[in-house]
């Protein structure tokens, strides 16, 4: 069966600090994989999708850039953290169908201090 | 422009007290509607996809019915373990999938 590992589960980071959020998925190939933020009361915002090894799309311009530097994984990153930044970051995968559901791991909190 | 909206925002029920969330939308081209459930500090969990006006899908006390401009989630008889959000999203294109704020349930024992 298919498993998603995401880590670290909690992160505090000073403002202008960099990051690195890693997520890998194990037991499919070639997934469409996702990064989410979601912030209290709100919908979860798409931050950036990859359908291959180092294809990514970015669906809202900000501080953050992600990378697919293998099939399974999918990283997201920031030179420079800023306070809005904060949130709950979540990665998820998908199956070949492009009507199949979207699948999360358990999300990592983030608090820029 | 396209939305997706949960109501009520939470939901307060004694357990045995069913009751239903609702899950509007307004999407051009909908190609499916998702649900989810999400307990505090975890990610979402897979629950039901539905494609056309008139689809229904159950799981245990859950049934997700569809309609199109809006999708219910009827919780028969709720027990404390139901307690989560439930999420709802919308798929309107590849990789664009817009979700709603969620619903707060909480069951009272």
């Amino acid at each position: 069966s298919q498993t998603i590992h995401q880590w670290p589960a909690t992160l505090v980071q000073p403002v202008g600090s960099p990051l690195s959020l890693e997520c890998t998925v194990e037991g499919t190939s070639n997934p469409n994989l996702y990064w989410y933020r979601q912030a209290a009361g709100r919908g979860l915002q798409l931050l950036f999708y990859s359908v291959g090894i180092g294809q990514i799309s970015s669906e809202v311009p900000q501080n953050l850039s992600a990378s697919r530097p293998q099939d399974r994984q999918f990283i997201l990153s920031s030179k420079k953290l800023l306070l809005s930044d904060s949130g709950f970051y979540l990665c998820a995968w998908r199956g070949d169908s492009k009507d199949s559901p979207l699948h999360f791991g358990n999300g990592t909190r983030l608090t820029v201090t | 422009e396209d939305q997706v909206t949960q109501s009520p925002e939470a939901l307060r029920l004694q357990e045995g007290e069913s009751s239903s969330l609702n899950c509007s939308y307004t999407v051009s081209g909908l190609r499916g509607l998702f649900w989810y459930r999400q307990d505090p500090g975890k990610g979402p969990e897979f629950l039901f996809t539905l494609y056309s006006a008139g689809e229904e899908k159950e799981k245990e006390r859950l049934k997700a019915t569809l309609t199109k401009k809006e999708s219910f989630l009827h919780i028969t008889a709720p027990k404390p373990e139901d307690s989560a959000t439930y999420l709802c999203a919308v798929q309107k294109r590849d990789n664009d999938m817009r979700f709603g704020a969620g619903t707060r349930l909480t069951v009272k024992p």
